[in-house]
C-alpha cells in the first residue's frame, strides 16, 4: 500500500469553478500535510502547509485535515486559467524530516 | 524568500559517466533532500542530510552517492549513470526545528543516452 494516493485526473473544469482535490494517506501518526503546485517543467512551489485536523484558508484556497478518515483535501475557489497546473499532497511526521508524497493531480482550468 | 538553486536545468549525458547535480539554498536550512520524479510514480527520495557531513538513505538510494561539506550546498552524484537515471531531478530544504515544510528548486531534467 502506497503512504499517500492521489487521483492522477487530469480533472478539467471550467473558469471561476469551485476545485476539490483529495488525497488518503496511511499513517495516523502524521501530523504535518502539505499541498505543492507545480507548473510543467517546474520544480513543486509550496501552496499550503497544515499541522494537525481541521481547516487553514489562504486567499482562494482552502486545506483540509480529516485525521479519523486519513483524508486530506485542497479546494480551489473562483478558479482561473493559471490555476491549471499538478497539484500534489504531501504529508510526515513532527520528529522526521522525511515527507511522502502523492504522485500528484493535473488539472486544467478552461476559460 | 527562500531560494533553492540547482546547476543545471537540462543536462544530457552518456551511459557510464560520472554525473554531479549541485543544490544550494540560501536560508540556513538545516535539513536538504534529493527526490526523483518520475510519471506515475511521482517523487521519490533518494536521500537526505539534517546536517554539515551528515546523510541519510532515502527510498532508492542505488546508484546514488551525496555529499554536504556546506550547510548551504548538497550534491548529488550518480557514479556511473545508467538510462534508468533518466529523470527528473529535485532538491528540496526545510528549517528543521520543528519548521518541515520544505521548499524546492526547479529541477534537474537529466537524460542518459
Amino acid at each position: 500500500q502506497k503512504e499517500v494516493e492521489q487521483d492522477p485526473g487530469p480533472l478539467s473544469v471550467p473558469e471561476g469553478a469551485i476545485v476539490s482535490l483529495n488525497c488518503t494517506y496511511s499513517n495516523s501518526a502524521f501530523q504535518y500535510f502539505m499541498w505543492y503546485r507545480q507548473y510543467s517543467r517546474k520544480g513543486p512551489e509550496l501552496l499550503m502547509y497544515t499541522y494537525s485536523s481541521g481547516n487553514k484558508e489562504d486567499g482562494r484556497f482552502t486545506a483540509q485535515v480529516d485525521k479519523s478518515s486519513k483524508y486530506i483535501s485542497l479546494f480551489i475557489r473562483d478558479s482561473q486559467p493559471s490555476d491549471s497546473a499538478t497539484y500534489l499532497c504531501a504529508y510526515g511526521g513532527a520528529n522526521f524530516n522525511k515527507f511522502y508524497f502523492g504522485s500528484g493531480t493535473k488539472l486544467n482550468v478552461k476559460p | 524568500d527562500v531560494k533553492v538553486t540547482q546547476s543545471s536545468r537540462y543536462l544530457v549525458k552518456r551511459t557510464g559517466e560520472k554525473v554531479f547535480l549541485e543544490c544550494v539554498q540560501d536560508m540556513d536550512h538545516e535539513n536538504m533532500f534529493w527526490y526523483r520524479q518520475d510519471p506515475g510514480l511521482g517523487l521519490r527520495l533518494i536521500y537526505f542530510s539534517y546536517d554539515v557531513k551528515m546523510k541519510e538513505k532515502g527510498d532508492i538510494p542505488e546508484g546514488y552517492s551525496v555529499s554536504r561539506e556546506k550547510k548551504e550546498r548538497f550534491s548529488l552524484i550518480l557514479e556511473s549513470a545508467s538510462t534508468n537515471q533518466t529523470s527528473m531531478y529535485l532538491c528540496a530544504s526545510s528549517l528543521g526545528a520543528g519548521r518541515n515544510e520544505q521548499f524546492f528548486g526547479p529541477g534537474t531534467r537529466l537524460t542518459v543516452l
